[in-house]
């Protein structure tokens, strides 16, 4: 069945370092991608989405490019901050599914002065 | 413009008793998803709804547990006669139309069943 493997946390970073959580999926048709961020305590953010091949997703110095021939949507951010500190889900929807998003497990961020 | 609102935030509940979870979603939406995120899981997509219908509820369970979207009001999620393996958190989304790719969550309700 259709899924979104996430590397797993916790992943600990200082301030300014290079971040990247891979993101590959399996799915039957397709889908569209998406990064949600979830800050303690917060419901989920919409952090970036991809809708077809090659597209990259960005916002707020994050990015991911949609890569169909590796089924892979890595989320990259060159420099992190403290307040980047929090839980990131990769997410995938069928476009032939309707509605429901189909989540990884998550990866938590720790960033550190 | 509010975002999502989920309450109560945090519920506990005794195995036996009924939850009831509520979703008010951002104005001007009139599509409501519930997802459920067990411990150390993703979140899993239960029901989708619109005013007054349910449109897939593929990822409920097949018993105890119900949704509605009514006229007016919130949604809600209703558990029936609650056991341990219901501790989760469950999140509420919304968006303007069907199939629309962009889904707004709420805070999420944490349920504990002793």
């Amino acid at each position: 069945g259709d899924s979104v493997t996430q590397m797993e946390g916790p992943v600990t970073l200082s301030e300014e370092a290079f971040l990247t959580i891979n993101c590959t999926y399996t799915a039957t048709g397709y889908p569209s991608l998406f990064w949600y961020v979830q800050y303690p305590g917060e419901g989920l953010q919409l952090l970036l989405k991809a809708t077809k091949a090659d597209d990259k997703g960005s916002n707020k110095g994050f990015e991911a490019t949609y890569r169909k021939e590796t089924t892979s949507f890595h989320l990259e951010k060159g420099s992190v901050q403290v307040s980047d500190s929090a839980v990131y889900f990769c997410a995938l929807r069928l476009s032939n599914s309707g509605y429901a998003l189909n989540f990884g497990k998550g990866t938590s961020l720790l960033v550190t002065p | 413009n509010a975002g999502v609102m989920q309450n109560p935030r945090h519920l506990v509940r005794r195995r036996g008793q009924e939850a009831r979870l509520r979703c008010s979603p951002m104005k001007g939406h009139s599509h409501v998803y519930w997802y459920r995120q067990l411990p150390e899981e993703g979140l899993k997509f239960m029901v989708y709804l619109q005013k007054e219908n349910i449109i897939d509820e593929s990822g409920m369970p097949k018993e105890r547990f119900s949704a509605e979207f009514p006229k007016e009001g919130p949604s809600i999620l209703r558990i029936q006669q609650v056991v341990r393996g219901d501790s989760a958190a469950y999140f509420c989304a919304s968006s303007t139309t069907r199939g629309e790719e962009t889904q707004y969550f709420g805070p999420g309700t944490r349920l504990l069943v002793l």
